[in-house]
């Protein structure tokens, strides 16, 4: 069973690019979250989704950044006209359903995104 | 709101001795713990999780962590380092309307010397 899949790696864009982070559950995983961890800090959510629904977004900056898990396919994280600020590592985790607050989240390897 | 708090940014130990990484809690009720390791360049590994069965928690690679209301800690220990331990460590408590978003500590970086 291959474990949370993240693509790319790493990714470079330059000021006001825009970037997309893609984001493949584990097999049978319908819950995918997303976090960001800035150099030096401890990781910060971002948005939990469920497929088709954003079901907590309270971590999303209010501009420029969007989430999506589409019925067929990756789970995408999407921020437009990216600044310095962006830089940092963005993990995503999934998730079975039904377990609530005891839920394992099992993380991917990251998308280290530099904006040059 | 509920939240931790590592009270060691660095740890250093020596191989074959033990391991102890702090962590306090806040909760205005009983809280999901969890403890997730991180190697450089990788994600992150569930190391063990507390979930009010039992305050005593063992984990992989024989890390445990003690669940301890009346101190509101849940510090993670190892009775005897390895070189492979070295690695930044987070604790974890679960928050929100769904138990699902994950609110993580700092991080300690645990270095073994050999």
């Amino acid at each position: 069973n291959a474990g949370v899949m993240q693509n790319p790696r790493h990714l470079v864009r330059r000021r006001g690019q825009e970037a997309r982070l893609r984001c493949s559950p584990m097999k049978g995983h319908s819950h995918v979250y997303w976090y960001r961890q800035l150099p030096e800090e401890g990781l910060k959510f971002m948005v939990y989704l469920q497929k088709e629904n954003i079901i907590d977004e309270s971590g999303m900056p209010k501009e420029r950044f969007s989430a999506e898990f589409p019925k067929e396919g990756p789970s995408i994280l999407r921020i437009q006209q990216v600044v310095r600020g962006d830089s940092a590592a963005y993990f995503c985790a999934s998730s079975p359903p039904g377990q609530g607050k005891t839920t394992e989240q099992f993380f991917g390897p990251g998308t280290r995104l530099t904006v040059l | 709101a509920q939240s931790v708090t590592q009270l060691d940014s660095h740890v250093s130990v020596s191989e074959g001795t033990p391991v102890l990484l702090r962590c306090n809690y806040s909760s205005s009720y009983s809280p999901s713990l969890f403890w997730y390791v991180q190697h450089p360049n990788k994600g992150l590994q569930l190391l063990l999780k507390y979930t009010s069965a039992a305050t005593l928690v063992k984990g992989i690679n024989g890390f445990e962590a003690e669940f301890k209301k009346s101190e509101t800690s849940f510090h993670l220990t190892k009775p005897s380092a390895h070189m492979s331990d070295a690695a930044e460590y987070f604790c974890v408590v679960s928050v929100g309307e769904y138990g699902n978003k994950l609110v993580f500590g700092a991080g300690t970086i645990l270095r073994v010397k050999s």
